[in-house]
């Protein structure tokens, strides 16, 4: 089945960098976008950005230009989501989820997820 | 503050009908699709509605999906305890050329 894996929880002091990975199997990881999406402990959803596997291309949140970085291995199937100058307001749990429609940013959706990897930002 | 807007609790019985709107604008909603993801506690979100009124395979017809103008709805009918759970639309905005999230709603079953 498709299926998307992430990398276990990160503590990062403020200041720090924090690199999540999510493998993708059951499908051809090439033909569809990643997207990453976190969420603050009680907050709601939040979208980081998105990557295509074949081009490299990506988008992202305007309030996360600069600093971060979506990347894959496509020899592993395996996609990178890296923030930097982490701070407390970055503490929340990271999502991956496949993009189901390529080409068209107004009719895609996500579908899956991965479990989620939670990034806690403490001195 | 989100681009769209939900309000952020819903509540009803086993067996009620529920509704959760979701207030966008022309530059989101109203020019483009939204979908309706579903987070139980503990868990990864799921995709529950997209296209505004699609269901993917395995959601039961309970869940359906509604647009009118610039906001859409997602209405849950004969509610179950296994319903209660956050749930979040989301669609592209044009303006901000980038996906937008509303806050979220908390369906609570009583």
């Amino acid at each position: 089945q498709v299926q998307l894996v992430q990398s276990g929880a990160e503590v990062k002091k403020p200041g720090a960098s924090v690199k999540v990975s999510c493998k993708a199997s059951g499908y051809t990881f090439t033909s569809h976008d990643i997207n990453w999406v976190r969420r603050a402990t009680g907050q709601g959803l939040e979208w980081m950005g998105w990557m295509n596997p074949i081009s490299g291309n990506t988008g992202y949140a305007q309030k996360f230009q600069g600093r971060v970085s979506m990347t894959s291995n496509t020899a592993i199937s395996t996609a990178y989501m890296e923030l930097n100058s982490l701070t407390s307001e970055d503490t929340a749990v990271y999502y991956c989820a496949r993009s189901m429609v390529r080409g068209s940013r107004t009719l895609d959706r996500f579908d899956p997820w991965g479990q989620g990897t939670l990034v806690t930002v403490s001195s | 503050q989100s681009v769209l807007t939900q309000p952020p609790s819903a509540s009803g019985t086993p067996g009620q009908r529920v509704t959760i709107s979701c207030s966008g604008s022309s530059s989101n909603i109203g020019s483009n699709t939204a979908n309706w993801y579903q987070q139980l506690p503990g868990t990864a979100p799921k995709l529950l509605i997209y296209n505004y009124d699609q269901r993917p395979s395995g959601v039961p017809d309970r869940f359906s999906g509604s647009k009118s103008g610039t906001s859409a709805s997602l209405a849950i009918s004969g509610l179950q305890s296994e319903d209660e759970a956050d749930y979040y639309c989301a669609s592209w905005d044009d303006s901000l050329n980038g996906r937008v999230f509303g806050g979220g709603t908390k369906l609570t079953v009583l």
